[in-house]
């Protein structure tokens, strides 16, 4: 199947900092990408679609300014935490459709990026 | 609004067979999705339907009534190393993914 990589697995940063976490379609190009937040013991939750050469579109509640998205090109999406807080500390895991296998809606995910601000 | 339902946790015996059940009121549908997700992992694809009936895939199985807005994820010959969280999703009219809060399934030895 298609692989996604994320990085960093893991970042611990001051609060007021920001923090760059990157999502990579390594064999296949990915025009959309999705980043998630997940709490623990919680489900994912849809934060934004990425799109190549586009603004991103955010769920809402949301913050764009505090969640800002960058897809410059068609294998890599990049989610930029600014000002980070506590209470941003979560798992973010970001996510791509292989179109080109067919779309079955199969998502393949990175391996997720822990967030800890202290 | 859009809601998916599935249990918190289920407990079960290696060696046995477990149903995870997941029912979903949705605005629209273009397809069911389960995913495996172990702790502190991301989630990994297990199953999609699209048509009602029985897709079966090893030792999973993925079963769907669009009539009744029901699924289950059906696994046999239960490991150890099947403890994890089971997700239910659903594809809206939209396009979108409409996720359950997860199954954490517990095995015993």
């Amino acid at each position: 199947g298609a692989v996604v990589s994320q990085h960093p697995s893991w970042v611990i940063c001051k609060s007021g900092t920001s923090v760059k976490i990157e999502c990579r379609s390594l064999d296949f190009q990915a025009t959309t990408m999705f980043w998630y937040r997940q709490f623990p013991k919680q489900s994912l939750m849809l934060m934004a679609t990425s799109n190549e050469g586009s603004k991103a579109t955010y769920e809402q509640g949301v913050e764009k300014d505090k969640f800002l998205i960058n897809h410059a090109s068609l294998t890599l999406s990049t989610l930029t935490v600014t000002s980070a807080h506590p209470e941003d500390s979560s798992f973010y895991i970001c996510s791509a459709r292989d179109l080109g296998q067919g779309d079955t809606g199969e998502l393949f995910f990175g391996e997720g990026s822990r967030l800890t601000v202290l | 609004g859009q809601n998916i339902d599935q249990p918190t946790e289920m407990t079960a015996t290696e060696g046995a067979i477990v149903q995870i059940n997941c029912t979903y009121q949705t605005s629209g549908f273009n397809g069911l999705f389960w995913y495996q997700q172990h702790a502190g992992e991301a989630p990994t694809f297990l199953s999609y339907n699209v048509l009602d009936g029985l897709e079966e895939k090893g030792r999973f199985s993925s079963f769907l009534s669009r009539s009744k807005g029901y699924s289950y994820l059906l696994l046999k010959e239960l490991q150890m190393k099947d403890s994890a969280s089971y997700l239910c999703a659903v594809r809206d009219s939209n396009y979108q993914l409409i996720w359950g809060a997860g199954t954490k399934l517990i095995i015993k030895p």
